[in-house]
């Protein structure tokens, strides 16, 4: 089946900071998905984005499909950003989640 | 609008026992979706149902089954538990059209298996 690996596996930021996170995938897909798990474990759908670019206030996130990965951009991060984030790809009606990037803003 | 809802929000079971657990979908949101996750295996995706008809199935033995209502509520059932079933299960209620796609999660049923 499809392979998802995300990077990196943990990144630690001051608040205030940018921070790029990573997911590739080693098939063509049809789907892709970014969420957020905060710490209580609430998961958040943040896009759908299997390719081309989506922004939604300080997140963004791109999707080259034809070099198989995808990026979140968080500018400006905030301790409320904390928690983790993960991506999820669709191929052939195969759904595979990464094992995620735990993010941890410091005030 | 309400959220997704699930139920119960906590169960404690035994091996070999069987087990149900509900969501109710946001208001006019005909998609269910339902997801393991465990701190070995991660996020893996159980099933999805739309109009009461499942879509997709991830790769799961046969003691996890579920199904949805005419009302779009679903259920899932694990039968014969092992305590690899353990988890926390999550449910998610999806509208989607050419455009737009929307997905809500629930707050999750945590499952121990003793």
């Amino acid at each position: 089946g499809i392979q998802v690996e995300q990077s990196p596996p943990d990144l630690i930021l001051q608040e205030g900071a940018n921070s790029t996170l990573r997911c590739n995938f080693s098939d063509s897909v049809n789907n892709l998905q970014w969420f957020h798990q905060n710490p209580w474990g609430q998961l958040i759908n943040l896009f759908y984005i299997p390719s081309g670019t989506k922004q939604n206030g300080r997140l963004s996130a791109t999707t080259v499909a034809t070099e198989r990965y995808s990026l979140l951009y968080i500018s400006s991060s905030q301790t409320t950003d904390s928690g983790v984030y993960f991506c999820a790809v669709v191929s052939l009606g195969d759904m595979r989640f990464g094992a995620g990037t735990r993010l941890t803003v410091k005030p | 609008k309400a959220g997704v809802t699930q139920t119960p929000r906590y169960l404690i079971k035994t091996r070999g026992q069987q087990v149900t657990l509900s969501c109710s979908p946001i208001s006019g949101h005909r998609s269910v979706s339902w997801y393991q996750q465990t701190p070995g295996q991660g996020l893996q995706f159980l099933f999805e149902y739309f109009s009461e008809t499942q879509r997709n199935k991830g790769n799961f033995p046969g003691r996890f089954s579920g199904r949805q209502f005419s009302n779009s509520r679903s259920e899932m059932n694990v039968s014969t538990l092992e305590l690899g079933d353990s988890a926390l299960y999550l449910c998610a209620s999806k509208i989607s059209t050419q455009i737009s796609y929307e997905q809500y999660f629930g707050p999750g049923t945590r499952l121990t298996v003793t």
